[in-house]
Order: C-alpha cells, then structure tokens, then sequence
C-alpha cells in the first residue's frame, strides 16, 4: 500500500539534544512537507520541498534542519536551538504543487516531548 | 493575505443531529479548499475539497459548497454518528503563494449517542 511513514511515533528528548524525525513517501509525490501541530492551534508550516536537494523555509523554520537527498525521504532534525519543541510533528507530501487542487496526504505524526 | 477562519469548537452533538462548521477564508486569486479530518493521536485525512467557485465537494455524507461571494466553505452533515467525533480542518491552497496550504484552527466535534 502506498503511504507516508514517520517514526518514531513518540519521541523524548532531554533538553539540548538534537533529535531526528523521519518521514519516507511511496507515492512517487515531488513535495514534501514539515508541520508542527500545538494544541488548540492550526498547523504551522516548518520546511518544504518541491524537488530533491531543493527545499525552502516555511513560518516557523527557526531551530528546525532538513534534507531531500532522495525523492522518498524528507527528515527533520529538531534542535537545541528550537526553544519549545514539545509539540506533534506532521508529514506531508503532494504531487508537483505546479498546479491547484491536489491534496496533501500526511502521515501518523510524531509526538515529540522534551523532558 | 492568506488565511484560514474556523468556528470555535468544541462543539457536542447527539447522534443523527444535524452539523454545520463554518469556514470562511481570505485569499488572493481563486483557491482551491479542503476539508481535512483528524481522529485522535492520527495524521489528518482529506475528507473533501472543491477547486473553483460553486463545486460542491461530498464524501461520507459530508458536504461543502465554495462560495466565492461570500468566501465561505461550511461543513455539513445531515445525520452525525458517533464515529464522526474527531477534529475537523478547513484549508486554502493558494496559487498565488505557490499552491502552499494555509489550515484553520480546527474543530473538535464530539457525537453523544
């Protein structure tokens, strides 16, 4: 079945750690996308990607890193810098954004805490 | 600007009620909406959209219609069931920012039976 995957599911991290989020598509989908969910809030764009080894910020990219080496995989590195982490990390991806109307598919998310 | 209105929730139904969500957007240009549905702990699902002004999008007894004079995209369901109960998000896509989507706050609905 073809699908977007995040892992882990839950994540904790101790303060001034860097941590890693994964997300892989098998959707052959050319963007992908990073958010972060708060509660009582909309979802807030982090990064995005339309092509490999090209990607731009979003409205919230400060003390957030990612990468598009391959197609399939957008990875999210939270880090120190990132002053309130805690939050629910969503993963999304779509056809060539070139033209209107086509929906993003997201992924299980990840919870992530900062102890 | 591009932005995202949703009614507040949360908002308690009984069983077979009707709903309404309301939605209204701002946006420069004609975008395309989106109605996603997020059950809990779990990603969101696109639950329907419409691309240009008077579609009606439907799925699962859900309905909302684009109207571009009012710049609204409300949510309806004649009949609620208890597996209804989840959030609900109301989405532009806009081409003017690159087809990038803006999300609503969201709303939590809860059905009683």
């Amino acid at each position: 079945d073809g699908g977007i995957t995040q892992s882990p599911k839950y994540l904790f991290r101790k303060e001034g750690q860097n941590v890693t989020l994964s997300c892989e598509q098998n959707l052959n989908h050319d963007a992908m996308y990073w958010y972060r969910q708060d509660p009582g809030q909309g979802l807030r764009l982090i990064y995005y990607s339309q092509i490999v080894n090209d990607f731009q910020k979003g409205d919230i990219a400060e003390g957030y890193s990612v990468s598009r080496e391959k197609k399939e995989s957008f990875p999210l590195t939270v880090t120190s810098a990132q002053k309130n982490p805690t939050a629910f990390y969503l993963c999304a991806s779509s056809m060539t954004p070139l033209a209107g109307g086509r929906e993003q598919f997201f992924g299980p998310g990840t919870r992530l805490t900062v102890l | 600007g591009n932005s995202v209105t949703q009614m507040e929730g949360p908002v308690t139904l009984s069983e077979e009620a009707f709903l309404t969500i309301n939605c209204t957007y701002t946006a420069t240009g004609y975008p395309s909406l989106f109605w996603y549905v997020q059950y809990p702990g779990e990603g969101l699902q696109l639950l329907l959209k419409a691309t240009k002004a008077d579609d009606k999008g439907s799925n699962k007894g859900f309905e909302a219609t684009y109207r571009k004079e009012t710049t609204s995209f409300h949510l309806e369901k004649g009949s609620v069931q208890v597996s209804d109960s989840a959030v609900y998000f109301c989405a532009l896509q806009s081409v003017n920012t690159g087809n990038q989507f803006y999300f609503g706050t969201g709303t939590s609905l809860t059905v009683i039976p």
